[in-house]
């Protein structure tokens, strides 16, 4: 069974850093772009970043690009996302969510987390 | 930005009944679209995608239909368990989602 665990989510002040973690389980981690999604009631769903299976391609949507940086770890089965320079409008539930792209598509992502609450907020 | 528009945002029906969601891409997106349904508390799960695949364990009720700008989510005959919010995402260019369909129980 494929599981994706979040951890990291928090109260931080606005120009602040956290950082999230997702451990995965369950099939071969590095076999899959893993993705980060974000969720709020006013803005609905929106994707973060992308990052390839071996590390060498990461992809941010616009409002992020700078301040936030995808990795993973694939000896350890875990995603991160570092998030810098926060702001009150990164405030969300964060999903780690396993991507499956078919060669020269998009990813659509096949499997989330609970998710991690990110609080940005003085 | 690849807009998504999902009709109606609402949608009250009885278990029993057939149900219709709708999603409109902004430009052409080909088939590359996925479908999710989301309950209060959990995150969401696929459903369907390119346009018209059931995902691992989604039961033969669903059904996904529509390419380039106009899709549809079908449910033949609705369970207590499918009512949730419903999304479209594409990804023909970057990832989108739509604002989602809530369908209720009438």
């Amino acid at each position: 069974e494929v599981q994706l665990v979040e951890s990291g989510g928090g109260l931080v002040q606005p120009g602040g850093s956290l950082r999230l973690s997702c451990a995965a389980s369950g099939f071969t981690f590095s076999n899959y772009w893993m993705s980060w999604v974000r969720q709020t009631p006013e803005r609905g769903l929106e994707w973060v970043a992308n990052v390839k299976q071996d590390d060498s391609a990461k992809y941010y949507v616009d409002s992020v690009k700078g301040r936030f940086s995808i990795s993973r770890d694939n000896a350890k089965n875990s995603l991160y996302l570092q998030m810098n320079s926060l702001r009150d409008e990164d405030s969300a539930v964060y999903y780690c969510a396993r991507g499956n792209k078919i060669a020269g598509d998009g990813i659509y992502f096949d499997n989330w987390g609970q998710g991690a609450l990110v609080t940005v907020s003085s | 930005e690849i807009v998504m528009t999902q009709s109606p945002a609402t949608l009250s029906m009885s278990p029993g009944e057939r149900a219709t969601l709708s999603c409109r891409a902004s430009q052409s997106i080909s088939i590359h679209l996925a479908w999710y349904q989301q309950k209060p508390g959990q995150a969401p799960r696929l459903v369907i995608y390119d346009a018209s695949t059931r995902a691992t364990g989604i039961p033969a009720r669903f059904s996904g239909s529509g390419s380039g700008t106009e899709f549809t989510l079908s449910i033949s005959s609705l369970q207590s368990e499918d009512f949730a919010v419903y999304y479209c995402q594409q990804y023909h260019y970057w990832y989108t989602f739509g604002q989602g369909t809530n369908l209720e129980i009438k």
